[in-house]
């Protein structure tokens, strides 16, 4: 198994422009989760999915930030417009049961000037 | 709110030495706590995963306890190695979502 795969990478862009992130989690794996990492507040919980129904979308910070799983094997998260603050790793992780943990993707990594 | 604590925030050890560092976080509606490894650049890697007050797991130098009455759990890593360099994250399971610490930055010196 590939293991999570997001994209892109890394991704710059300019303030006010959409972006989108995506991902696909390991076959298989009824939840998935979006986190955003920075160095002031750690890892934080975004939103997550459960069999492709948003559960709890609490973490996502405002209106700009939306997530959809139309399928078992794809999820975006799209940020609209896009500001400085933003820029931060975003990572996606699946899970079969939360109770084997989570498996991350590798991170795509948003700057936005 | 809910506030997982990972202490020290950073930590510096002598290569060969053991160190250890504590997780703390709400006792009620517990269901797991989770360890991972998180290596810069890289992706978090799951370490442990613990649910049973008293529970103990070990892998290879690394081990870690879990007390659920008083909500903290410890990691130990004994005869510290450059490659334990990394960032320990602590993660709180309830109701189908996990919560992590900020985690504990550890570095090792030769």
């Amino acid at each position: 198994d590939a293991g999570v795969i997001q994209s892109p990478r890394h991704e710059v862009t300019e303030m006010g422009q959409e972006v989108t992130l995506r991902c696909k989690p390991i076959s298989g794996h009824d939840y998935l989760f979006w986190y955003r990492q920075t160095m002031m507040r750690g890892l934080e919980l975004l939103i997550y999915f459960n069999n492709n129904v948003p559960i709890d979308d609490s973490g996502m910070p405002e209106d700009r930030f939306s997530a959809k799983m139309p399928n078992a094997s794809f999820s975006t998260l799209k940020i609209q417009p896009s500001e400085p603050r933003d820029s931060a790793v975003y990572f996606c992780a699946s899970s079969e049961d939360t109770f084997y943990g989570y498996t991350f993707g590798s991170g795509t990594r948003l700057t936005v000037v | 709110i809910l506030n997982v604590e990972q202490s020290p925030q950073s930590l510096h050890v002598q290569e060969g030495d053991s160190t250890n560092f504590t997780c703390s976080f709400p006792s009620s509606n517990f269901y797991a706590l989770h360890w991972y490894r998180w290596e810069t650049a890289k992706s978090p890697e799951a370490l442990f995963v613990m649910t049973l007050n008293g529970d103990e797991k070990k892998k290879g130098r690394i081990s870690a306890t879990l007390n659920t009455k008083e909500g903290y759990s410890y990691l130990y890593i004994k005869g510290s190695q450059p490659e334990d360099s990394a960032t320990y994250l602590c993660a709180y399971d309830r109701d189908d979502k996990i919560i992590f610490g900020k985690g504990t930055r550890l570095h090792i010196l030769p």
